[in-house]
């Protein structure tokens, strides 16, 4: 079964801090990672991450992936208060349809 | 671009009525992904259609039934409704295998 821890599960860190979510994973025949934000309802897409090493980057966000040792991570730079939201981890296994989900990293960015 | 839409956004019901979720997918993409967020907890898989047909399942009982139609939109179904369904349901739309667009859910909440 598919499998996917997040820590910490929550986080209190001040404006302009920089924090480092991480996701470790169990899964049959990987395929792909996601990470998501979601602040009240909706998870928004972040970034799908395939290759081990190579970083993907929008804006303060960042994502590494390593398949070697089943992790990735997901860095904020300079938090802002707008970056408080639940950030989740997903994977893909090959032949499988579906995305298993960790139980996600609260953060929350106090001014 | 029109992005998910799911409806309604709020629904009560009493335990053994059945309700019917409602999405639909962002333009263009042609499958959709159903999953079950209780509070505290990721997503979970209920199920995915593609182009009409379940295109696989988690671990859900079969109460838990969908449809997709032409125009790819869909339903999800759950009969005999308990306690535990309470939850939010998302809806999540996409063209490729995974990258995942969701809808800002519906809140259940069985009494």
């Amino acid at each position: 079964e598919d499998k996917v821890v997040q820590s910490p599960l929550s986080l209190v860190v001040h404006e302009g801090d920089t924090v480092t979510l991480n996701c470790s994973y169990e899964v049959t025949n990987f395929r792909s990672l996601l990470w998501y934000k979601q602040e009240k309802k909706a998870p928004t897409f972040l970034f799908m991450l395939t290759s081990s090493g190579i970083e993907k980057k929008s804006g303060r966000l960042s994502s590494i992936l390593d398949k070697k040792e089943l992790f990735s991570i997901l860095n904020i730079t300079a938090t802002q208060t707008g970056d408080s939201a639940v950030y989740l981890c997903a994977v893909a296994g090959a032949g499988s349809y579906q995305l298993t989900f960790g139980k996600g990293t609260k953060l929350s960015v106090i001014p | 671009e029109t992005g998910v839409t799911q409806s309604p956004t709020h629904l009560i019901k009493t335990r053994g009525q059945q309700v019917t979720l409602r999405c639909s997918s962002q333009s263009g993409h042609n499958t959709v992904s159903w999953y079950q967020q209780a509070l505290g907890q990721g997503p979970q898989f209920i199920f995915q259609y593609y182009r009409e047909e379940e295109n696989g399942r988690g671990n859900f009982p079969p109460r838990f039934s969908g449809l997709q139609f032409p125009n790819y939109s869909s339903e999800l179904n759950v009969n005999a409704l308990e306690l535990d369904d309470s939850a939010l349901y998302l809806c999540a739309s996409s063209l490729a295998w995974d990258e995942q667009f969701f809808g800002p859910g519906t809140r259940l909440t069985v009494l």
